[in-house]
């Protein structure tokens, strides 16, 4: 079963400049979601998406930052215009349930470098 | 609020017991979990433990759960070099629907 997959793995942009983010989730996983990880702290929850809904993005700074999972299978995360504090690695991760427990399934993260 | 609380950093040597541990704030909690990361690599879910119960053990891994005083600790017994890496400790809160990581415990294994 191929895991769950990421792109591109790195970026370097400069401050006010945009960038996207792509997840392909493992196959029938109805829970996606992208967390942010910054240097030396856990992952804090961005957006959860339940097949295509949203179900949690109380998190989401969204004046700039935007989501979508179209077809409920791949997502899009876009950051607009960034920020250096939005330098941080963002994770994306399903789960194959309603989204209560269990366990979630990274990718490897994508590490963005805001100069 | 919603909190993990871990300590930083924790080195052993090869071959003893690495006991790691973590505070929870949410007292409705219904699943714990370890992760575990790997550099460059997403997180890996080592084990997980009901909130109803005390103890789990899973071949080289033991969760200890005290829930009166909200702390999760792993034990990794006969710790190996592989076994370097980051560990978070985590919490399902809001009826299972949202997960609280804490900020990782770097572990240190010297050969």
């Amino acid at each position: 079963e191929a895991g769950v997959a990421q792109s591109p793995r790195y970026k370097i942009i400069e401050k006010r400049q945009s960038v996207a983010f792509w997840c392909n989730p493992i196959s029938g996983h109805a829970t996606l979601y992208w967390y942010q990880q910054i240097l030396g702290q856990g992952p804090k929850l961005l957006i959860q998406f339940q097949n295509n809904g949203v179900v949690d993005d109380s998190q989401l700074p969204k004046d700039r930052f935007s989501a979508e999972r179209l077809k409920g299978v791949d997502s899009t995360l876009k950051i607009q215009p960034a920020k250096l504090e939005d330098s941080a690695v963002y994770l994306c991760a399903s789960n194959p349930t309603s989204g209560r427990g269990y366990e979630q399934y990274f990718g490897p993260g994508t590490r963005l470098t805001v100069t | 609020g919603e909190d993990v609380e871990q300590s930083l950093f924790l080195s052993v040597r090869e071959g003893d017991s690495s006991v790691i541990n973590c505070t929870y704030t949410d007292s409705s909690s219904t699943y714990l979990y370890w992760y575990k990361q790997e550099p460059g690599a997403g997180l890996q879910l080592l084990t997980y433990i009901f909130s109803n119960m005390d103890m789990k053990q899973d071949q080289r891994l033991t969760v200890l759960l005290n829930k009166k005083d909200k702390h999760l600790s792993l034990r990794i017994a006969d710790t190996q070099t592989g076994d370097s890496a980051i560990y978070f400790c985590a919490e399902s809160i809001a009826g299972g629907f949202k997960t609280i990581f804490g900020a990782g415990t770097r572990l240190f294994v010297k050969a």
